[in-house]
């Protein structure tokens, strides 16, 4: 059960370049999520799918899309990169955590440089 | 406005000296709040989820308890392995299950 796996974990980047992070998680879950995380800011949503088909703005969407490819995967794009979007993107799911209640599993993270 | 503040932004402690972390909230209808750990270089790694006021939860040497407008976690005679960000989130009604986080509190335990 490898949770929530992210490519890549790292990636440089020139203004105006594109590229997808690719985020799967294996462990059946129905909710996925985007953030990213820069210094003093926390962790910001970016994009989010409830369930498979579906996807929805969160708080930081400009600049990005994404593609919930199936209920495994869900991808996020950058068209062209700006160098605001430097920063540690991390996905996450969302199910039960052992009887404990419902939490949000996240992934280890990609720190994305755009030059 | 839903917002998530966390006090202090940085925490020293010797080994063995107890301290609490406050995490304050503003939020229509809260669902849940979350506390999470994380380690540099990783992603945050679940601790607690409390549902409301008056609940509390331990693991190890930390506890977390829940207020109409705020959370604390307490930390008992911490580690240096204790040492990490720890961030505070809160969902609210719905079921889209968007987190709301604050800007985490930063704990270094020295020897």
């Amino acid at each position: 059960n490898a949770g929530v796996t992210q490519t890549p974990k790292f990636q440089v980047l020139k203004t105006g370049q594109s590229m997808t992070l690719q985020c799967a998680q294996d462990m059946n879950h129905n909710s996925m999520y985007w953030y990213r995380q820069d210094p003093g800011m926390g962790l910001r949503l970016i994009y989010y799918s409830a369930s498979e088909g579906t996807t929805d703005k969160g708080e930081v969407p400009n600049g990005y899309n994404v593609s919930r490819l199936n209920k495994r995967e869900f991808s996020l794009r950058l068209e062209s990169a700006a160098p605001s979007q430097t920063s540690v993107y991390f996905c996450a799911s969302r199910g039960n955590f052992g009887g404990l209640g419902e939490t949000q599993y996240f992934g280890p993270g990609t720190r994305l440089l755009v030059l | 406005e839903d917002q998530v503040t966390q006090s202090p932004e940085a925490l020293r402690l010797q080994e063995g000296e107890s301290s609490s972390l406050n995490c304050s909230y503003t939020v229509s209808g809260l669902r849940g709040l979350f506390w999470y750990r994380q380690d540099p270089g990783k992603g945050p790694e679940f601790l607690f989820t409390l549902y409301s006021a008056g609940e509390e939860k331990e693991k190890e040497r930390l506890k977390a308890t829940l207020t109409k407008k705020e959370s604390f976690l307490h930390i008992t005679a911490p580690k240096p392995e204790d040492s990490a960000t720890y961030l505070c989130a809160v969902q609210r009604g719905g079921n889209t299950g968007k987190l709301i986080f604050g800007q985490g509190t930063t704990l270094q335990v020295k020897p």
